[in-house]
């Protein structure tokens, strides 16, 4: 697609199951992000990627979060036994190179019940 | 650390009024973007500013750039309730290892 692409857009699970979230980043885009953000808050940094280089983890709140890309491209953000304090809509963005323009996707709304 | 302080955090304005937001950091950051994000979106890009005290003009948004290339504000005039959304300031790092740093958005709602 032309755009950043995550899946699922929604996804309700019970509170100590493990979640998986998906992002497609646009075609040959290096950099990819992923964020949290609360119901009408701004952006929380989760972990980032560049390339080939190890990745900046620094935001990942609980070993329960890890998260991985494979092959450069698409990337799966894992949260283990989920709790509601998890609940939030995960954002995935992606970046031609380091700095330059973020472009995201549409997010995963995650609700722990 | 680099960190961006965006003010307010919340704004609610009547149609047709203008507004000054901030973005403001003890760091320099070698260019400066801000999005908007509107409800059940992601984040939009609608500038970027690269030069110490650069201006660049939005339709109605003009977007400045420090000269020390440390602060950035975004001045809206005649505000319409179209321009309701969260507005994000983002930084880039230096070093091989930086990345873009978000500050945490300004809410603004504009009230028909």
């Amino acid at each position: 697609g032309a755009g950043v692409s995550q899946s699922p857009s929604n996804k309700v699970t019970e509170k100590g199951k493990d979640v998986e979230l998906r992002c497609d980043p646009i075609s040959g885009h290096t950099a990819l992000y992923w964020y949290r953000q609360s119901l009408g808050q701004g952006l929380e940094f989760l972990i980032y990627f560049q390339g080939n280089s190890a990745p900046d983890k620094s935001g990942l709140p609980s070993d329960r979060f890890s998260a991985e890309r494979t092959g450069g491209s698409v990337s799966t953000l894992t949260i283990q036994r989920t709790q509601q304090e998890d609940s939030a809509v995960y954002l995935c963005a992606s970046s031609p190179s380091r700095v330059t323009e973020a472009f995201f996707g549409q997010g995963t709304r995650l609700t722990v019940v | 650390t680099q960190l961006l302080e965006q003010s307010p955090q919340f704004l609610s304005i009547q149609e047709g009024e203008n507004l000054t937001v901030y973005c403001n950091s003890s760091s320099v950051f070698s260019s400066l973007q801000w999005y908007r994000q509107e409800p059940g979106e992601g984040p939009v890009l609608l500038v970027t500013v690269v030069t110490g005290g650069e201006v660049k003009k939005l339709k109605r948004l003009t977007f400045q750039f420090g000269d020390a290339r440390k602060d950035s504000s975004l001045h809206i005039t005649a505000a319409q309730p179209g321009d309701t959304g969260l507005y994000l300031c983002a930084g880039d790092g230096s070093g091989a290892n930086s990345k873009l740093t978000f500050g945490k958005g300004i809410t603004l709602s504009v009230r028909p």
